[in-house]
Order: structure tokens, then C-alpha cells, then sequence
């Protein structure tokens, strides 16, 4: 199993310039994360999706969008990048057992994206 | 204030020391505790987690919680400079029925050999 990948591994966009940042997961699992990564910050969550077809906002949404059609992928778009967007990006995806609390979260291995 | 807070480090200690991390929380709500750890431009990985109060041990490793004093440990013993990287705390909780983490900012740990 690959676990959680993610593409690409490193970007540059100039300002107002759009991309998307796949994520792509072979554990059927059932919850999708995406996160960045900030000095000082730690992991704050973007947007998650608790199955195929839905999708929630997290802490810090503004600027992204994302969309799980297929299980497996979970996308998340930049319509027109800012510089405050530059950052490590990382998704997590969860099996989520019903009843439990523990479920381990399973990181890819994150997107360096920098824009200018 | 910040739900979780952690000092950023970094800490850097001799090979063979021991180690504390901690990190402190406001929501008296959290029942289980877990522990990342986050090599240098890698994704985190769980290390270990408990429930509630008490110490759980694992190999090198004890996490520690007080939830009186909203307070938890991480321990490592005979450190290695493999252990170098960040630790991030974690406490899960549902929002409408939605699994969702909070983390520290994470501590920075430096072994030196």
C-alpha cells in the first residue's frame, strides 16, 4: 500500500495564478483531511470530508476549495493564490470506526507551495 | 489563548538524555491524548496516545496526563539522535458528529550524538 500521496511535492505560483493539489489515498478510508503547516502555527485544518461526494469547512477555509468524487481523491484548489498561501500543505486521511476515538490519522507526505 | 499550546523549542539535548515534552489545553472536554512526531519535511506520524489520565508507556517512550492541571508529558528515555524531529500533541473531538483533531504548534527536539 502507498498510504496517503500527494502531488506535487513542490510548487511556485506567481499571485492570482490557480492550481490544484491532488491527494490520493489507497486505505478506503472514509474521512479526508487537508491542513497547512505554518511556523508557529502547526497543522490548521482547511477543509475535510467525512465521505464521497461531502465536504466541510475547517478553521482556516478562506481561499481554497476543495471536492471528493471519487473515494480515494480529495482536492483541494487555489482559484487565485496570495502570497499569505504560501505554506506546507498536508492530507490526512482517517478510516473513523464508529464508536471510537483513537482512529489514527494517516499523513501524506505534504506540498511545499510557494507563491510569489 | 490558543486550545493547545506547546513551546516551540527547540530543545536540544546531549544523546542518552532524557527528554520532556509538554503541552498544556483549555478544553476539559479532551479524554485522549496523542502524540506525532514529524521528521524534517515529512508528514506527521501517531507515536503513541492515551486516555484520560494516567501514564502509558511504550518502548523509550511514556506519555503523561493530568487532566486536573490540563497538562500532558511526553517522555523519552535514552535519547537518541534519531529522535530528532518535531512532536506534536494532539487531542481529538467530534463537531456534529465530524472526527476532527487539534495540534500543538509542536516542540522542535535536537539529539546531538
Amino acid at each position: 500500500n502507498a498510504g496517503v500521496t500527494q502531488t506535487p511535492k513542490f510548487r511556485v505560483l506567481k499571485t492570482g495564478q490557480s492550481m490544484t493539489l491532488l491527494c490520493a489515498q489507497d486505505m478506503n478510508h472514509e474521512y479526508m483531511y487537508w491542513y497547512r503547516q505554518d511556523p508557529g502555527m502547526g497543522l490548521r485544518l482547511i477543509h475535510y470530508s467525512v465521505g464521497e461526494g461531502t465536504t466541510a469547512k475547517g478553521e482556516v477555509p478562506d481561499g481554497y476549495n476543495v471536492s471528493r468524487l471519487k473515494k480515494q481523491n480529495f482536492l483541494l484548489g487555489l482559484e487565485s493564490a496570495a502570497p499569505s498561501q504560501t505554506s506546507v500543505y498536508f492530507c490526512a486521511s482517517i478510516r473513523r470506526r464508529s464508536g471510537t476515538s483513537t482512529d489514527t490519522q494517516y499523513f501524506g507526505p505534504g506540498t511545499r507551495l510557494t507563491v510569489l | 489563548q490558543k486550545e493547545v499550546e506547546q513551546d516551540p523549542g527547540p530543545l536540544s539535548v546531549p544523546e542518552g538524555a532524557i527528554v520532556s515534552l509538554n503541552c498544556t489545553y483549555s478544553n476539559s472536554a479532551f479524554q485522549y491524548f496523542m502524540w506525532y512526531r514529524q521528521y524534517s519535511r515529512k508528514g506527521p506520524e501517531l507515536l503513541m496516545y492515551t486516555y484520560s489520565s494516567g501514564n502509558k508507556e511504550d518502548g523509550r517512550f511514556t506519555a503523561q496526563v493530568d487532566k486536573s492541571s490540563k497538562y500532558i508529558s511526553l517522555f523519552i528515555r535514552d535519547s537518541q539522535p534519531s529522535d530528532s524531529a518535531t512532536y506534536l500533541c494532539a487531542m481529538p473531538y467530534l463537531v456534529d458528529s465530524s472526527y476532527k483533531l487539534i495540534f500543538g504548534s509542536g516542540t522542535r527536539l535536537l539529539v546531538r550524538p
